[in-house]
């Protein structure tokens, strides 16, 4: 069974702190890797994604890193603000979208502190 | 551009009856796929239409069923309702076996 496995299930961090979010594939045909930002009431939305063919992506306050030898992605969010906390799912797909979209890690529930 | 509409919002159920959720995916997407999302369990795949076909379902007993529309909106029902489908059930819809995916808010159910 396809899985992606993600750690930690919580995280609790001062504002201005860097969290960070792991994950780990299974599936060696696995070409996309987003990250979705969910907030209480509402459907996840994307946030960030990254091709195995880049180490490393960023887009304003996030950044994924990637490590395909290793099979594993991580979200990094600097200066972190209160905003930011929410529930992060990482994600990963086929090329094409895959038979059944996306395989999703289980979420960690981030809360960043004043 | 409107994003991918889910009613209703919430829902209440008593164990055994059948309901109907209902989701608008965003224009020119014509994949539409349902998630449930029950408390610490993240999301699990349930069903992909595409193109009025069902593409593919996931681990889930045939009481979780639905459609697809020849405007591409879909249906979800689940019959013979147990306490444990409380759930959040989350639409999305993307371009025809494309990434990424766009979600709904979602529709609360609470079966009791």
């Amino acid at each position: 069974q396809q899985q992606v496995k993600q750690s930690p299930q919580s995280l609790i961090v001062q504002k201005g702190g860097i969290p960070i979010i792991n994950c780990a594939y299974e599936n060696t045909a696995f070409d996309y890797f987003p990250w979705y930002q969910q907030f209480p009431g509402k459907g996840p939305a994307l946030l960030i994604a990254i091709r195995p063919d880049v180490s490393e992506k960023k887009e304003g306050r996030f950044t994924i890193s990637f490590n395909k030898s290793a099979k594993q992605f991580s979200l990094h969010i600097m200066d972190s603000q209160p905003g930011d906390s929410a529930t992060y799912f990482c994600a990963a797909t086929l090329r094409g979208g895959g038979a059944d979209g996306l395989t999703f890690g289980k979420g960690t529930h981030l809360i960043i502190q004043p | 551009e409107a994003g991918v509409t889910q009613s209703p919002t919430h829902l209440i159920k008593t164990r055994g009856q059948q309901v109907t959720l209902r989701c608008s995916p965003i224009s020119g997407h014509t994949s539409v796929y349902w998630y449930q999302q029950a408390l610490g369990l993240g999301l699990q795949f349930l069903l992909w239409y595409d193109e009025g076909e069902e593409r593919n379902r996931g681990n889930f007993p045939p009481r979780f069923s639905g459609r697809q529309f020849p405007n591409y909106s879909s249906e979800l029902n689940v019959n013979a309702l147990e306490l444990e489908d409380s759930a959040l059930y989350l639409c999305a819809s993307s371009i025809r076996g494309g990434s990424p995916l766009h979600f709904g808010n979602g529709t609360r159910l609470t079966v009791t």
